[in-house]
């Protein structure tokens, strides 16, 4: 079945420090991904997405490319903000699936000032 | 208005106690979801609605009920509630869900319930 592999948490860095996130998946079809943040007692949001291979998302100072020969979508962003502390979740949706999609287990980002 | 609202914020009920959880989007979409998140847990899904057509439900119990009154609305009727059902509720929607995968979901802020 589909599934998605993030990095486990929590992870703690400085103000201005240079973020990166591991994602990876596994898919039968051909999928779609995405991040998603969630602030603190709050929703999911959309933060980028990429559709096809090589695509590169991009929002907010965040990054990521869909990379199809090693199945990842890290998620990286040069310098993050305290602002940016929050829980971040990779998905993927393959049009094969009923349009479900299927999430990592999310990372737990603490920014300190 | 790209914005799915949800109502209540916050709810705790009694286990023999019946209530509703309600969402809105006005952005003409015509799939809505329910998802069921734990603490520091990913979303879990619960039901599908495609053009108001309860499309999936992912074996949820009986004591919680979907309902699509027209393309804008999503209530989740609950009844007959257990302690280990107390998570956030969301609602999202998208343009559609059965053809594309590049749709995205929008999500609402949710509802924390508490069922003690």
């Amino acid at each position: 079945g589909d599934s998605v592999t993030q990095m486990e948490g929590p992870v703690t860095l400085s103000e201005e420090a240079f973020l990166t996130i591991n994602c990876t998946y596994t898919a039968t079809g051909y999928p779609s991904l995405f991040w998603y943040v969630q602030y603190p007692g709050e929703g999911l949001q959309l933060l980028l997405k990429a559709t096809k291979a090589d695509d590169k998302g991009s929002n907010k100072g965040f990054e990521a490319t869909y990379r199809k020969e090693t199945t990842s979508f890290h998620l990286e962003k040069g310098s993050v903000q305290v602002s940016d502390s929050a829980v971040y979740f990779c998905a993927l949706k393959i049009n094969t699936n009923a349009g479900k999609s299927t999430f990592g287990d999310g990372t737990t980002l603490t920014v300190k000032p | 208005d790209t914005e799915v609202t949800q109502t209540p914020k916050h709810l705790v009920m009694g286990m023999t106690n019946k209530k509703s959880l309600k969402c809105e989007q006005h952005m003409g979409h015509r799939a809505m979801y329910w998802y069921k998140q734990k603490a520091k847990k990913p979303p879990e899904l619960m039901f599908v609605y495609s053009y108001e057509k309860l499309s999936i439900n992912e074996s949820v119990p009986s004591r919680f009920s979907p309902e699509c009154p027209n393309s804008s609305l999503l209530n989740l009727h609950l009844h007959a509630l257990q302690p280990e059902d107390s998570a956030l509720y969301l609602c999202a929607s998208s343009q559609d869900w059965a053809l594309s995968s590049y749709n995205e979901q929008f999500f609402g802020p949710g509802t924390r319930l508490t069922v003690l």
